[in-house]
C-alpha cells in the first residue's frame, strides 16, 4: 500500500497564477483533508472532505478550493495564487478511528 | 486556532536521556493523539489517549492526560538519535472527528 500519495513533491508559481495540488489514498478511507503547515504555526485546516461528495471549510479556506473526485482522490485547487499562499500543504486521510494519515507533502513557493 | 499548546517549543538532550513535552489544551476533549514529523516528511501518528484514560503506553512512549488541568505530557524514554523530530499534540474535541493540531515541540536528541 501506498498510503496517501500527493503530487507535485515542489512547485514555484509566480502571483496571480493557478495550480492544482493532487492527492491520492488507497485505504479505503471515508474522511479526506487539506492542511498547510507554516512555520511556528503547526497545522492548519484548509477544507476537509467528509465522504465522497462533500466537502467543508476548515480554518483557513480564502482563496482555495477543493473537489473530492471520487472517494481515493481529493483535490486543492489555488485560482490565483499569492506570496501569503507559500506553504507547505499535506493531505491526509482518516478511517473509522480518530487518527490521521499523512501524505508527504507539497513545498509551494509564489513569487 | 490552535487549541492544544506543546511545551517546551524546543528540546535538546543527549542519547539515552528522557524527554518530556507538554499539552495544554482549553475546551473538553473526546481525544488527544500525538503525532512525530521527520524532517521534510508527513506527519505520523503516534498514540492516542480518551478523555477517560489516564495513561497509555507503546513501546518507549508513555502519554498521560490530566482532563482536570487540560493538559497531556508525552514522554519518550532512552531517546535515540532517531527519535529526532518534531513532535505535535493534536485534541479532538466532543461531537467532532477533526483533529485541532498545536505548534509542535522540536526535539533533538545529540548522538
Amino acid at each position: 500500500n501506498a498510503g496517501v500519495t500527493q503530487t507535485p513533491k515542489f512547485q514555484v508559481l509566480k502571483t496571480g497564477q493557478s495550480m492544482t495540488l493532487q492527492c491520492a489514498q488507497d485505504m479505503n478511507h471515508n474522511s479526506m483533508y487539506w492542511y498547510r503547515q507554516d512555520p511556528g504555526m503547526g497545522l492548519r485546516l484548509i477544507y476537509y472532505s467528509a465522504s465522497e461528495g462533500t466537502t467543508d471549510k476548515g480554518e483557513v479556506p480564502n482563496g482555495y478550493n477543493v473537489s473530492r473526485l471520487n472517494k481515493r482522490e481529493f483535490s486543492l485547487r489555488l485560482e490565483s495564487a499569492a506570496p501569503s499562499q507559500t506553504s507547505v500543504y499535506f493531505c491526509a486521510s482518516g478511517g473509522g478511528s480518530y487518527e490521521q494519515y499523512f501524505g508527504p507533502g507539497t513545498r509551494l513557493t509564489v513569487t | 486556532s490552535q487549541q492544544g499548546e506543546e511545551d517546551p517549543q524546543a528540546l535538546s538532550i543527549q542519547e539515552g536521556e528522557n524527554a518530556t513535552m507538554n499539552c495544554s489544551y482549553k475546551t473538553s476533549i473526546n481525544n488527544l493523539q500525538w503525532y512525530r514529523q521527520n524532517s521534510g516528511r508527513g506527519l505520523v501518528h503516534l498514540i492516542l489517549i480518551r478523555s477517560n484514560e489516564r495513561e497509555k503506553h507503546s513501546g518507549r512512549l508513555r502519554v498521560t492526560l490530566d482532563t482536570s488541568k487540560k493538559s497531556s505530557s508525552l514522554l519518550i524514554t532512552a531517546s535515540r538519535a532517531a527519535d529526532t523530530a518534531s513532535y505535535f499534540c493534536a485534541t479532538v474535541k466532543g461531537g467532532s472527528y477533526i483533529p485541532t493540531f498545536g505548534r509542535g515541540t522540536s526535539l533533538i536528541v545529540h548522538p
